[in-house]
This record gives structure tokens, C-alpha cells and sequence, in this order.
């Protein structure tokens, strides 16, 4: 059964900054690796995705995936108040029919 | 961009009650999804579908049944509620998973549950 950690459970970041979020789980076969954000009293929404090693930038925000450490990571650049969100990472699991979540880090970015 | 709607959007119900929380997708997705959220655990699985008449049992499904009646329609059960259900629930949905895994979920709005 896939297991999908997410550190640290919150941050509190000063605007402009960097914010790095980390995710590992335990299935070294999965394909899918993805963040999803959701906002105070909204419903979570994909943010980025990836399936290969390595690293994908779009806009303000990067993903590092490095499958032979089981982790990945979400990095958010220039860091915004309305980036001030709960961010979900997920992971597919063996059948790659679904997405197991992590437990969510809670990010604050202080003007 | 994909709309799945869910209802109702609030319920209170108390120990061993029946209720029925509904979800439907109007983006031809064959995918569709239930996950509770609490507190410290982030999104869980309950079950999952992915098409009209099929289920799977996903990581937590102790205490709840689920229906695909069609491919825009998936219904949660919960004969005999605890307050240990008491929770936040997500519908989502997909297409089917591409080459290289999964696609995209989309979300509906949530229904709040409270099992008093």
C-alpha cells in the first residue's frame, strides 16, 4: 500500500522568499507524482505534475522528482500572499488507477 | 475547465443514521472518486470507480458503500454513521489514466458531514 509523507506540516515564509515543500513515499514503481493546492474553504486543485526524474519549471514553480530517493519536492519561487494555501502532494498507486495523498503542508506567506 | 457538483453541501445526521452524500460529473470522465479529509491526515481514499456499475475499494472503506449508478453519477453510503465519519468529502473525477498514469482530478466543492 502506497505511503505518502509530506514535511514540514506548516511554514510561514515572508513575501518574495523561496518556499520549498518536501514529499516521499514508498513505492518505488509509481509513474505519477503531482502537488495540488487548496485554498481556505475550497476544494483542492492541481497544480503541477510530473513522471520522470528530474525537474520541471512552470512559472513561479519548480518540481523535483528523484524516484531512487522516493521523494520529490515543490519549489515556489518569489513567494506571494495568495500562495498562503494547504498543498497536497500525491503519488499514483500500484494499479496507477488512483492518487494517494499526503497528509499537507500548510504554507503562510507574511506580507 | 471539468464541473463536478456535489449534495448536499451540509448534513447532520446522528449516530446510526443513514445518509447518502451525491456527486455527479458532466465532463464524460470515466474516473470518479470519494476521499474524506480531517485534520493532520490530508485527503484519504474511500473508493473509487471508473465506470458505470464498477467499484473499487480504496485505503479507508471500514463503514461505507458506494454506487456507480452511471458514468456521470457516484453516490457515497453510510448505513449506520458514527461520529468517526464525521469529516469533510471530496468527489472527484478523471479521465482515464494516460501511458505514463494518472490524470488530473477535479474536485467538487465538498460536503461537510457531522455524525453527532
Amino acid at each position: 500500500q502506497q505511503k505518502v509523507q509530506q514535511s514540514p506540516e506548516s511554514l510561514i515564509v515572508p513575501e518574495g522568499a523561496m518556499t520549498s515543500l518536501n514529499c516521499t513515499f514508498s513505492d518505488s514503481a509509481s509513474q505519477y507524482f503531482a502537488w495540488y493546492r487548496q485554498h481556505s474553504g475550497k476544494a483542492p486543485k492541481a497544480l503541477m505534475s510530473i513522471f520522470s526524474n528530474g525537474e520541471k519549471e512552470e512559472g513561479r514553480f519548480t518540481i523535483h522528482l528523484n524516484k531512487a530517493s522516493l521523494h520529490f519536492s515543490l519549489h515556489i519561487r518569489d513567494s506571494q500572499p495568495s500562495d498562503s494555501a494547504l498543498y497536497l502532494c500525491a503519488v499514483s498507486d500500484q494499479g496507477g488507477r488512483a492518487l494517494i495523498f499526503g497528509t499537507g503542508t500548510t504554507v503562510s506567506v507574511s506580507p | 475547465e471539468a464541473a463536478v457538483t456535489q449534495s448536499p453541501r451540509n448534513k447532520v445526521t446522528v449516530t446510526g443514521g443513514n445518509v447518502t452524500l451525491s456527486c455527479r460529473q458532466t465532463n464524460s470522465h470515466n474516473y470518479m472518486y470519494w476521499y474524506r479529509q480531517d485534520t493532520g491526515h490530508g485527503l484519504r481514499l474511500i473508493h473509487y470507480s471508473y465506470g458505470a456499475g464498477n467499484l473499487q475499494i480504496g485505503d479507508v472503506p471500514d463503514g461505507y458503500k458506494a454506487t456507480r449508478t452511471t458514468q456521470e453519477d457516484f453516490f457515497l453510503l453510510l448505513e449506520l454513521a458514527s461520529p468517526s465519519q464525521t469529516s469533510l468529502y471530496f468527489c472527484a473525477s478523471s479521465d482515464a489514466p494516460g501511458a505514463t498514469g494518472q490524470n488530473t482530478l477535479y474536485f467538487g466543492a465538498g460536503t461537510r458531514l457531522s455524525v453527532l
